[in-house]
């Protein structure tokens, strides 16, 4: 069954604002990890929070994680023409390193 | 530090030819992971060794593919006979010891065209 759905599909937002994406899950996790995805490129780890976190940051990324809504958000501030990508979130089932990634979400940003 | 390196980068066969892909890890890693996306869903899990032993091949989705680790270095998947819908991009993807505490790290992916 598919774990990890995001939230929207696709994204259309103007250079320096922010965007906003989420991924809801089905089943208890280890940890929820966000991939970034170039056209036509290999997909790039952007940041891993753990069942037991609530917020990361990374640079001009911030990752929320609620377990009891099974949701985690991905913010993006500042946007930038290079973020423009697929964006993943995957989550981990138990210990098995086994990632299971939902649809991705298209994130167009203008200049 | 190299990253997760695979070969080829583009495969174009026809329907029931034969075709190895090849995987290299980051130096140490003993996780290695292979996944593919075919057109238009999510990205799937194929399968996992660690060091030479296979894991988890659960998500392997029939016997006309067959995965190998040799000396847990780099990871071969070969598809024997291939079909259409086997169509995608084959990704693989490395991390330390430990599944699941690390990230795992994806290599630029093979994009395998069956005709």
């Amino acid at each position: 069954s598919q774990q990890g759905e995001e939230d929207p599909q696709a994204l259309s937002i103007q250079e320096g604002e922010n965007a906003t994406m989420n991924c809801s899950y089905k089943t208890s996790i280890n940890n929820l990890q966000w991939y970034r995805q170039n056209s036509g490129r290999g997909l790039v780890h952007l940041i891993l929070i753990r069942s037991n976190e609530r917020e990361k940051h990374s640079g001009r990324l911030r990752v929320t994680l609620d377990t009891s809504k099974k949701s985690s958000s991905l913010l993006i501030t500042a946007s930038r023409a290079a973020d423009t990508a697929s964006y993943f979130c995957a989550t981990d089932e138990g210990n098995t390193g086994k990632l299971i990634f939902g649809q991705g979400t298209t994130l167009q940003v203008k200049p | 530090e190299a990253g997760v390196t695979q070969f080829p980068s583009h495969s174009v066969i026809e329907k029931g030819q034969t075709v190895t892909l090849r995987c290299d890890p980051i130096s140490g890693h003993d996780n290695l992971y292979w996944y593919r996306r075919v057109m238009g869903k999510e990205i799937k899990f194929l399968l996992h060794f660690v060091k030479e032993s296979k894991q988890d091949e659960s998500g392997m989705p029939n016997n006309r593919f067959l995965a190998e680790r040799t000396g847990g270095t780099y990871s071969t998947l070969k598809v024997q006979p291939a079909e259409l819908e086997d169509s995608g991009v084959y990704f693989c993807a490395s991390s330390q010891d430990d599944p699941g505490r690390y990230e795992q790290y994806f290599g630029p992916g093979t994009r395998l065209t069956v005709t």
